[in-house]
């Protein structure tokens, strides 16, 4: 089944104890993105990546950073987490076709607590 | 002004009504335009997507795009409780990144 993979789905966690959200996808992918969801401000682009190697920042790139070591993985990391951090984050994956549309698949979403 | 507008309900609607959700956008380069059901604890699925103006139906949905008022909408026919989830437009064009309305929640009762 294509999917995108996102774990942990919940995670409760402390001011500045570093944390990785995993994100993989099956389906060869070029294109893979992370955002974040908050009430009243809707779907915020994080980073994205084009391909391998290759990241960019999106609208809110403060705070976290990103890999892409191998295609079907894009981690997001909070070097130091703080309470403003605290979200429902959604990683999605595209391939170049349907990028020039603009299509994404979306993962279930993490949800992240920061104390 | 905001890119992208949306009204984030809640919208209740007894089952079987017509459901109207639209979006205002500011943007005169976007060209793509798509609808996305967001059920709770879910992440976002494209549901409807439309390349610039007029109309494309799908089943019981149907996505119109009108460019000269940048005002898009997605009507749902014969509304279901299934139906209920939140609904996000989304938009791009030129070098503009996927841009995401707010979402609009949508109950509908049985």
């Amino acid at each position: 089944e294509a999917q995108v993979t996102q774990n942990p789905r919940y995670l409760i966690t402390v001011t500045g104890k570093k944390l990785t959200v995993t994100c993989s996808q099956n389906m060869n992918h070029e294109y893979m993105s992370w955002y974040r969801q908050d009430p009243g401000l809707g779907l915020r682009q994080i980073y994205y990546s084009m391909n391998v190697e290759v990241t960019d920042k999106g609208d809110v790139p403060e705070g976290y950073k990103v890999s892409r070591k191998e295609k079907r993985n894009f981690p997001l990391i909070l070097e130091s987490p703080s309470p403003n951090q605290t979200s429902l984050y959604f990683c999605a994956s595209a391939d170049y076709l349907e990028l020039a549309k603009n299509i994404q698949y979306f993962g279930a979403g993490t949800r992240l607590s920061v104390l | 002004q905001k890119e992208v507008e949306q009204d984030p309900g809640p919208l209740s609607v007894p089952e079987g009504a017509i459901v109207s959700l639209n979006c205002t956008y500011s943007n005169s380069a976007f060209q793509y335009f798509m609808w996305y059901r967001q059920y709770s604890r879910k992440g976002p699925e494209l549901l409807m997507y439309t390349y610039s103006s007029g109309n494309k139906e799908d089943g019981r949905f149907t996505a119109q795009v009108d460019k000269s008022s940048k005002y898009i909408s997605l009507f749902i026919r014969d509304s279901q409780p299934s139906d209920s989830a939140t609904y996000l437009c989304a938009m791009t064009g030129g070098n503009t990144p996927l841009v995401f309305g707010k979402g609009t929640r949508l109950s509908v009762i049985a």
